[in-house]
């Protein structure tokens, strides 16, 4: 049964950098035909795709993100990672990561981890 | 990039009723549409995909249609466990932009 779980800090403050990782177990990233991507929520709004990745490396980034995002694969540990440089308070929100098809379509998710950026 | 709008943004209706919603995109997507449930305080689930093709394990009384720049997703019997906010999601090329959401509740 596929599994994926976000873990970081819940806090950051303004201008540093946000690391999450999501640990999947219940598949290989490695060999894999998925992408596997991050989604966020900000408290009370919609959903927000941010991006992903395939581990031949062909990823997808939301282009007005792109500058600050990036997605990771450690095959090692089965893991991928999300790090968002230079957050503002506008990037708190529930984080998810996720399995997807065809990099774009989200049909596992992860429970989710709040992330608030504040000083 | 194209932007996907949802109407209505909120409604109401009774355990039984059939329940329509739409969601538009501001350039043809051809069927590149998937919907999404989120029940209230809990994660997301993908519906359907390529607009009107159900993914594993959802109730038949969900169903989508549409191609092009409008869509609609139906629900035939409303259930109390459809009480949630409703996505679409266009994926013609990215960003995999969702629309704002309907959310749906039990008179």
């Amino acid at each position: 049964q596929l599994q994926l779980q976000e873990s970081g800090p819940g806090l950051v403050k303004p201008s540093e950098t946000l690391s999450l990782t999501c640990t999947v177990s219940g598949d290989s990233i490695s060999s894999s035909s998925y992408y596997w991507g991050w989604i966020r929520q900000p408290p009370g709004k919609g959903l927000e795709w941010l991006g992903s990745l395939h581990s031949s490396g062909r990823n997808f980034y939301d282009p007005s993100l792109k500058s600050r995002l990036n997605i990771s694969i450690d095959t090692s540990k089965n893991q991928f990672s999300l790090t968002m440089r230079s957050v503002t308070a506008a990037d708190t929100a529930v984080y998810y990561c996720g399995r997807l098809i065809g990099g774009s379509l989200i049909h596992y998710w992860g429970q989710g981890t709040l992330v608030t950026v504040s000083s | 990039d194209i932007q996907m709008t949802q109407s209505p943004s909120s409604l109401s209706a009774s355990v039984g009723d059939r329940v329509t919603f739409t969601c538009r995109a501001s350039q043809g997507i051809s069927n590149y549409v998937a919907w999404y449930q989120q029940r209230p305080g809990k994660v997301p689930k993908l519906l359907i995909y390529a607009a009107s093709t159900l993914h594993s394990g959802v109730p038949s009384r969900f169903s989508g249609s549409g191609s092009g720049t409008d869509f609609t997703l139906t629900i035939s019997s409303l259930q109390p466990e459809d009480v949630a906010t409703y996505y679409c999601q266009k994926y013609l090329g990215a960003p995999f932009t969702f629309g704002p959401g309907t959310k749906v509740d039990i008179k």
